[in-house]
């Protein structure tokens, strides 16, 4: 059974906080992804990765950096939280191949920032 | 104008009411259409994919792809409550990415 975790269900942070967001996924896909979920807007994509140590910027990037130092692992980073990332961060992976590419979701991080 | 346009809802329909979903896109380049399905407080799940035209079934879900036209649907024949959730249209395209509408969250009242 595949599966995504991230470290955080719930989090509070405060406005200019450094704040590290991880996912584990134990299938060894090569692709990860880093999306916010916000109401009236569906899922916009942050980054993603190929490979290790890889990174592309995806649609909405600005506030926001990643790391991949292993496969299995991918994180989110908001160098400095503002109070308009204040929403749901959902992390999901898929292999390389032949398309159709199944993405798995991890459960989600609501993060709300003061 | 967003690549794929999805009505946000809600959706209330009766329990065993016919659902039809439905999404346009706009971007041609790549095929594959997918279905995810959002319950409360959870991550996405893959409902159903199709590629190019045609229809996908699947027990009571049926996913259909107009291509002339650019719609998707995805229609569940007998609905029940614990088809209660946020349906997510999205279009992949040749990176692996996915292009997402922004979801219809769908009430099954029993």
């Amino acid at each position: 059974d595949v599966k995504v975790t991230q470290s955080s269900r719930y989090l509070v942070k405060r406005t200019g906080e450094k704040v590290f967001l991880e996912c584990v996924q134990d299938m060894d896909h090569e692709n990860m992804f880093w999306y916010r979920q916000d109401p009236g807007l569906g899922l916009r994509l942050i980054y993603f990765s190929y490979d290790v140590k890889m990174k592309e910027k995806g649609d909405i990037p600005e506030g926001y950096s990643v790391s991949r130092e292993k496969k299995e692992r991918f994180s989110l980073i908001l160098e400095s939280a503002s109070t308009n990332q204040t929403s749901m961060y959902l992390c999901a992976s898929t292999f390389s191949g032949r398309a159709p590419n199944e993405q798995f979701f991890g459960p989600g991080t609501r993060l709300t920032v003061l | 104008q967003k690549e794929v346009e999805q009505d946000p809802g809600p959706l209330s329909v009766p329990e065993g009411a016919i659902v039809s979903l439905n999404c346009t896109y706009s971007n041609s380049a790549f095929q594959y259409f997918m279905w995810y399905r959002q319950y409360s407080r959870k991550g996405p799940e893959l409902l159903m994919y199709t590629y190019s035209s045609g229809n996908k079934e699947d027990g009571r879900f049926t996913a259909q792809v107009d291509k002339s036209s650019k719609y998707i649907s995805l229609f569940i024949r007998d609905s029940q409550p614990s088809d209660s959730a946020t349906y997510l249209c999205a279009r992949m395209d040749s990176s692996y990415k996915l292009i997402f509408g922004s979801g219809t969250r769908l009430l099954v009242r029993p």
